[in-house]
């Protein structure tokens, strides 16, 4: 398995632009989570679904941040109107829950500039 | 809500001494810790897991042990090397499948 897919790996964007980041998980994995990092604030969890319905998204910011998971191999993290504070590095895991370890394998990240 | 700190948030060591690193949670009503290891500009790699019934884990120059009672736990490093130069990060499994996350200790290994 290639691991967890992130796309893109940088996008430099103006502010108001949408931006949109991609993933795909590991091929078995039923859940899967979106975190972002900044040197502020660490590790975030922003949204996290489970068997592609979202369980738990009180970690998104506001309206501006939206998360889909349309199948159990694809999700998107969208951001309309982006803002430079929302300048981060945005990881997405897989998991497979009730494994029992619950061990995360997380994505090379997208890292994002808004200016 | 569930804090994850780690400390020192940075230190440095000659090559071949052992790394102690330090992990506090608030909340003991864990599932599990897991140790991550990150370098500069990647993702997070999974170093060791221990289920909350466990009290230590061992996978090579790496251990890690887990007071849950004291909210405690500590990722040993044998005889550091430079390739063990990264950021290490704590997490804590609790409540509905919530991972929450120390800031992290970054660690430089001098040759």
């Amino acid at each position: 398995d290639a691991g967890v897919i992130q796309s893109p790996r940088h996008e430099v964007t103006e502010m108001g632009q949408e931006v949109t980041l991609r993933c795909k998980p590991i091929s078995g994995h039923n859940s899967l989570f979106w975190y972002r990092q900044t040197m502020m604030r660490g590790l975030e969890l922003l949204i996290y679904f489970n068997n592609n319905v979202p369980i738990d998204d009180s970690g998104m910011p506001e309206d501006r941040f939206s998360a889909k998971m349309p199948n159990a191999s694809f999700s998107t993290l969208k951001i309309q109107p982006s803002e430079p504070r929302d300048s981060a590095v945005y990881f997405c895991a897989s998991s497979l829950k009730g494994s029992g370890a619950n061990v995360l394998t997380f994505g090379a990240g997208s890292r994002l500039t808004v200016l | 809500k569930q804090e994850v700190t780690q400390i020192p948030a940075a230190l440095s060591v000659p090559e071949g001494e052992n790394l102690v690193l330090n992990c506090s949670f608030t909340d003991s009503a864990i599932y599990n810790l897991q140790w991550f290891r990150q370098d500069p500009g990647k993702g997070l790699t999974s170093l060791l897991l221990i289920q909350s019934s466990q009290r230590e884990q061992t996978s090579g120059r790496l251990n890690a042990s887990l007071d849950k009672s004291s909210g405690r736990s500590t990722l040993y490093i044998a005889a550091s090397q430079p390739g063990d130069s990264a950021t290490y990060l704590c997490a804590v499994l609790y409540g509905n499948n919530r991972l929450a996350f120390g800031k992290g200790n970054q660690v430089v290994v001098i040759p």
